[in-house]
């Protein structure tokens, strides 16, 4: 199993592009979601998934996008960059009743 | 509403000797506590976890951790460091139950190192 990957793993953006972040599992977990690590902050939710055609917000939605059309896909999408959104965004996957998330290796963003 | 706080940014240690990374809650309910480690440009690796069975945790890499409710603490110990220990470490709690969606929040990471 490649467990969950994520691409790219490095990205520079200008402000205003647009772009998605990839994420994948091959675990076939319902559970999906997206972070961002901030310095300082740990890590907040973005987004996340609860099965293939359902997609809830977490605790800081703004800006961004994502659908669930597959099992295993998860792509985030930013509408139109700003610098504020420069972190480094993890995917992570579980089952559906246990709390052990798995984590991607994490794509870095720098918008300038 | 559920808050966890870590209480050093930073610790450091000589290899050989104990760590103690130290994590506070605050949590309306009966709160399932974990923590996770980062190695460096690495993703995140769960450690342990608290669900309201034994209050000593045993996790990977000789790590354990003990809830204690009393003290709304659930602080992270190893008896002697080795250099691979160094990494940043997370602690993170949800107050809602096993099988409910995304509500962990985190702390804002311990970054542990070890000296020779």
């Amino acid at each position: 199993n490649a467990g969950v990957t994520q691409t790219p793993k490095f990205q520079v953006l200008k402000t205003g592009q647009s772009m998605t972040l990839q994420c994948a599992q091959d675990m076939n977990h319902e559970y999906m979601s997206w972070y961002r690590q901030d310095p300082g902050m740990g890590l907040r939710l973005i987004h996340y998934s609860v099965g293939a055609g359902i997609t809830d917000q977490g605790e800081v939605p703004n800006g961004y996008n994502v659908s669930r059309s597959t099992t295993e896909d998860f792509p985030l999408r930013l509408l139109s960059a700003a610098p504020s959104q420069t972190s480094v965004y993890f995917c992570a996957s579980k089952e559906g009743v246990t709390y052990e998330q798995y984590f991607g290796p994490g794509t870095r963003l720098t918008v300038t | 509403a559920q808050s966890v706080t870590q209480l050093d940014s930073h610790v450091s240690v000589s290899e050989g000797t104990p760590v103690l990374l130290r994590c506070n809650y605050s949590s309306s309910y009966s709160p399932s506590l974990f923590w996770y480690v980062q190695h460096p440009n690495k993703g995140l690796q769960l450690l342990l976890k608290y669900t309201s069975a034994a209050t000593l945790v045993k996790g990977i890499n000789g790590f354990e951790a003990e809830f204690k409710k009393s003290e709304t603490s659930f602080h992270l110990t190893k008896p002697s460091a080795h250099m691979s220990d160094a990494a940043e470490y997370f602690c993170v709690v949800s107050d809602r139950p096993v099988g409910s969606n995304y509500q962990l929040i985190w702390g804002a990471g311990t970054k542990l190192i070890i000296k020779p």
